[in-house]
């Protein structure tokens, strides 16, 4: 089983609808949890991040972390073809020095 | 000078031979982190430097190794490629290594082994 499991998708949304993208993990070290975005040839670039439980919200995103079920999401709000691309969750212990670990991605395209 | 630049952005090299792949970091980004990404995957830790020493390694073998060098740019050389080698190389620079969200990643280097 992997550390961070996340469905790959790819999903399909129009213009404008609430998207959600979702991640179970299985250790229970992991303080920080992040999304990140990556554009097709590109690297990843942070979106957000979040240190433990508890919801934070940035603009039309918001990130979730459910550290009792082992479950983080990130809703994306009216959402834009600009929005398309690979979302990465990425999750991390704390204390020192510590390796961060990625899902898989899950690929999003938003129709005009 | 802002942002992680990485070279060259595309290789292709022969089973067998030998690679390195540069970073040049951030001004002031004393940590670099080298990753690995496969085809529809997530990235793979490869290993990280900090101050131009290794505090770090992902479940990757010898044949990878890295350098890191004052002048805030690392290397990434792997040795006896092997065709499972073949996916984008990322390099991510970060001025603390405490801070696991404080990383900005280069565009990557596509190498392909024939």
């Amino acid at each position: 089983q992997k550390e961070v499991e996340q469905d790959p998708g790819p999903l399909s949304v129009p213009e404008g609808a609430i998207v959600s993208l979702n991640c179970t993990y299985s250790n229970s070290a992991f303080q920080y949890f992040m999304w990140y975005r990556q554009y097709s040839r590109k690297g990843p670039e942070l979106l957000m991040y979040t240190y433990s439980s508890g919801n934070k919200e940035d603009g039309r995103f918001t990130a979730q972390v459910d550290k009792s079920s082992k479950y983080i999401s990130l809703f994306i709000r009216d959402s834009q073809p600009s929005d398309s691309a690979t979302y990465l969750c990425a999750m991390s212990g704390s204390g020192g020095y510590q390796k961060v670990t990625f899902g898989t991605g899950t690929k999003l395209q938003v129709i005009p | 000078e802002t942002g992680v630049t990485q070279s060259p952005t595309h290789l292709i090299k022969t089973r067998g031979q030998q690679v390195t792949l540069r970073c040049s970091s951030q001004s002031g980004h004393n940590t670099v982190s080298w990753y690995q990404q496969a085809l529809g995957q997530g990235p793979q830790f490869i290993f990280q430097y900090y101050r131009e020493e290794e505090n770090g390694r992902g479940n990757f073998p010898p044949r990878f190794s890295g350098l890191q060098f004052p002048n805030y740019s690392s290397e990434l050389n792997v040795n006896a490629l092997e065709l499972d080698d073949s996916a984008l190389y990322l390099c991510a620079s970060s001025f603390n290594d405490r801070i696991p969200y404080g990383y900005t990643f280069g565009s990557g280097t596509r190498l392909t082994v024939v």
